[in-house]
């Protein structure tokens, strides 16, 4: 059973840059798509982006200036990169496994989410 | 984006009771629609794809229908670990959105 756990600071400064790593256990990640969603507290959740097995990545237009996905296959990690933070970025990031094929984008595994604030 | 609108976005309701969430999406949508289950301070948990196919290992008392616009989340009976927030999530574009959330509350 594939198995996601998020990484990084819980803390970061206004206009610095938010960086997260998810590892994944029991799969590889080459074998599947991925991808970083985020909950404001009390806000519905919203894709961020996603990387597919293939290295290609799509972004949530509202975000794409800012946003970057990458993976490291030797590690078995995909990791977030957002540019730029403001308050409004303070949100409980989580990693998960993208079922993806026709239109499927969907979200069977989910890592157990970290908070990041932001705040000087 | 589309958009999607969940209702309500409080049910209470008692163990034993059926119940049933709506999910409206601002354009069709075809049933490429998901649902999920987040309980507090957790993870959401995947319990319905393609609007209708129940995820492996979710119970036989959660069933989804629905097409183009609307959509609905039902639990037959509901149980005390079903008291939880549902939100539904569409793929039909390749931008995924998802609703506001509806949260089961005890009655």
């Amino acid at each position: 059973q594939v198995q996601l756990h998020e990484s990084g600071p819980g803390l970061v400064k206004p206009s610095e840059t938010l960086s997260l790593t998810c590892t994944v256990s029991g799969g590889s990640i080459s074998s599947y798509s991925w991808s970083w969603i985020r909950q404001p507290p009390g806000k519905r959740l919203e894709w961020m982006g996603l990387i597919s097995y293939s290295g290609n990545t799509n972004y949530n237009p509202s975000l794409k200036t800012r946003v970057t996905i990458s993976a490291d296959m030797s590690k078995n990690q995909f990791s977030l990169r957002l540019t730029s933070v403001a308050a409004a970025d303070r949100a409980v990031y989580y990693c998960a496994r993208a079922i993806t094929g026709g239109p499927s984008l969907y979200f069977d595994s989910w890592g157990q989410g970290t908070l990041v604030t932001v705040s000087s | 984006d589309i958009q999607m609108t969940q209702s309500p976005s409080t049910l209470s309701a008692s163990v034993g009771d059926r119940v049933t969430i709506t999910c409206r999406a601002s354009q069709s949508i075809s049933r490429w629609l998901a649902w999920y289950q987040q309980r507090p301070g957790k993870a959401p948990k995947l319990l319905i794809y393609d609007a209708s196919t129940l995820e492996v290992g979710v119970p036989s008392r959660f069933s989804g229908s629905g097409s183009g616009t609307e959509f609905t989340l039902t639990i037959s009976s509901l149980q005390p670990d079903d008291f939880a927030t549902y939100y539904c999530q569409q793929y039909i574009s390749y931008s995924p959105t998802f609703g506001q959330g509806t949260k089961v509350e005890i009655k």
